[in-house]
């Protein structure tokens, strides 16, 4: 089975460093994506994890340890456009599709 | 390019109705989806294409079916809608991942369908 399992929501402030979790349970993987969400329009690519580690882009970084089924996603320097859902997604194991998580709504307020 | 779009936007039909939502890319992508989003449930894959003339079910495919006749179009089909049908109805592309190749193909996101069935 696919089993995905994000906080439902959260508040931070702007200007501070927030930590989104992800946890999975999946069949298979191969790799692991992380989707921003503005209230009323599309998914729009964030990060991509398929080694463990630690990816960095610019404000954004996203980890990943496979063997604890487990994916974070970092948000630095807040912004108040970083309101928005943030959808965990994990890639089967044929790399056709993804299975994603409820999302989080982060809050940020000033 | 315009990427993926999708039309109409928004629609309401009534209990029975039938319509096809249709979705088009620009990017020469093999791989096309189409998922719905309800709250509290993120994105549910419906029925997903990976080629031309090619389609599959993905995790909630009942009421609904597609086609895929041509590369740059991918056509979802209520035939009788119900009222659990009301959602927002997003259409995806992406390349074909290929072996040894570049793994980090995302998925590209139309603008999406608000559907509203009474």
């Amino acid at each position: 089975g696919q089993n995905i399992d994000q906080p439902t929501e959260m508040t931070a402030t702007e200007g501070a460093i927030v930590q989104i979790n992800c946890t999975y349970q999946t069949s298979g993987f191969n790799g692991l994506f992380w989707y921003q969400q503005h209230a009323g329009e599309a998914p729009t690519f964030l990060s991509y994890n398929v080694l463990d580690g630690l990816e960095e882009k610019g404000r954004f970084s996203s980890f990943l340890s496979r063997s604890k089924g487990y994916s974070y996603l970092l948000l630095k320097e807040l912004q108040m456009k970083d309101s928005a859902s943030y959808l965990c997604a994990v890639r089967d194991r044929y790399g056709n599709k993804l299975v994603f998580g409820a999302g989080t709504i982060l809050r940020v307020k000033s | 390019n315009a990427g993926v779009t999708q039309t109409p936007k928004f629609r309401v039909l009534k209990t029975g109705q039938s319509m096809t939502l249709l979705c088009a890319q620009d990017m020469n992508h093999e791989y096309m989806y189409w998922y719905r989003q309800d709250p509290g449930m993120g994105l549910r894959l419906i029925h997903y294409s990976v080629g031309e003339g090619t389609t599959a079910k993905g995790e909630v495919p009942d009421g609904y079916n597609v086609s895929r006749l041509k590369k740059q179009n991918f056509l979802l089909g209520l035939e009788s809608a119900a009222p659990s049908q009301t959602s927002v109805y997003f259409c995806a592309s992406s390349y074909r991942r290929l072996a040894g190749g570049p793994i980090e193909e995302t998925q590209y996101f139309g603008p999406g369908t608000r559907l509203l069935v009474l």
